[in-house]
C-alpha cells in the first residue's frame, strides 16, 4: 500500500485568489492523479501527472485553471487559480502501485471553500 | 463509452439486515472493477477489487461482491449491517491509462 498526505487539509479562500495543494507519497510512483469531488457529488478526474512531462487534462479542465507540477516521483502540486465559489470542493490525489493489482490509493483530500 | 452506474443514491438498512448496493458497468474490454468507501470527513478506502480472477470477491469489513458478466453487474453485499457501515460507497471502473471512472455513489444509512 501507499501512504499519501495532502496539505492543506482544508482552507477558506477569497474569490479571485489561488490555492496550491500539495500531495506527498511515501514511495516512488510513475503516475499521480488529481480528482475533484464537488459537494454531494462523486469524484471526477481532473488530470494525470507524470514525472518529467506535462500533465494530461480531462475534458472540461484546463491548465490555466488547474496548473499541475510534478517535480519528482513522490510529489505533486495542484493549483486552483482565479477561485470562484463554484470551485468549492474536495480535491484528492491518488496513485496506482503497479504491483498492487491496479488499485489506487487516495490521499485524505483537501477541502476548499471559496467565499 | 465505458461507465458505471449505481442504482440508488441512498440506501437505508436496519442494523443486522442485509446490505445490497447495486452497480452496473459498461465496458468494451474485460473490466477491472472496485468498490471504495468514504466515511464522513475521511478519504477513500478500498473495500475490494475484481481483476478477472475469481468472480466472487471478498473484501474488508465483511463485504463481498460478485462479478456477473452476463448481467454486467458488480453488486456489493454484506450479510449483517453494522452502525459503523454508515458511509458513502463508490463503484469504480478502471479505464485505459490507469484512469478511474466513478459511479455516482450510494450513501448508506444504518438504523438502530
Amino acid at each position: 500500500s501507499a501512504v499519501i498526505s495532502q496539505k492543506p487539509s482544508r482552507d477558506i479562500c477569497q474569490r479571485g485568489t489561488s490555492l496550491t495543494i500539495q500531495c506527498q507519497v511515501d514511495s516512488q510512483v510513475t503516475m499521480m492523479f488529481w480528482y475533484r469531488q464537488q459537494p454531494g457529488q462523486s469524484l471526477t478526474l481532473i488530470a494525470t501527472a507524470n514525472q518529467g512531462s506535462e500533465a494530461t487534462y480531462e475534458s472540461g479542465f484546463v491548465i490555466d485553471k488547474f496548473p499541475i507540477s510534478r517535480p519528482n516521483l513522490t510529489f505533486s502540486t495542484l493549483t486552483v487559480s482565479n477561485l470562484s465559489p463554484e470551485d468549492s470542493s474536495i480535491y484528492l490525489c491518488s496513485v496506482e502501485l503497479g504491483l498492487a493489482g491496479y488499485e489506487q490509493y487516495f490521499g485524505p483530500g483537501t477541502r476548499l471553500t471559496v467565499t | 463509452a465505458q461507465s458505471v452506474t449505481q442504482l440508488g443514491s441512498h440506501v437505508s438498512v436496519s442494523e443486522g439486515a442485509l446490505v445490497l448496493l447495486r452497480c452496473n458497468y459498461s465496458s468494451s474490454v474485460p473490466p477491472y472493477l472496485f468498490w471504495y468507501v468514504q466515511y464522513p470527513n475521511q478519504g477513500l478506502q478500498l473495500l475490494l477489487k475484481y481483476t478477472s480472477a475469481a468472480t466472487l470477491v471478498k473484501g474488508i469489513n465483511g463485504f463481498e461482491a460478485e462479478f456477473k458478466k452476463s448481467e454486467t453487474s458488480f453488486h456489493l453485499t454484506k450479510p449483517s449491517a453494522h452502525m459503523s457501515d454508515a458511509a458513502e460507497y463508490f463503484c469504480v471502473l478502471r479505464l485505459a491509462g490507469n484512469k478511474l471512472t466513478f459511479g455516482g455513489g450510494t450513501r448508506v444509512l444504518v438504523k438502530p
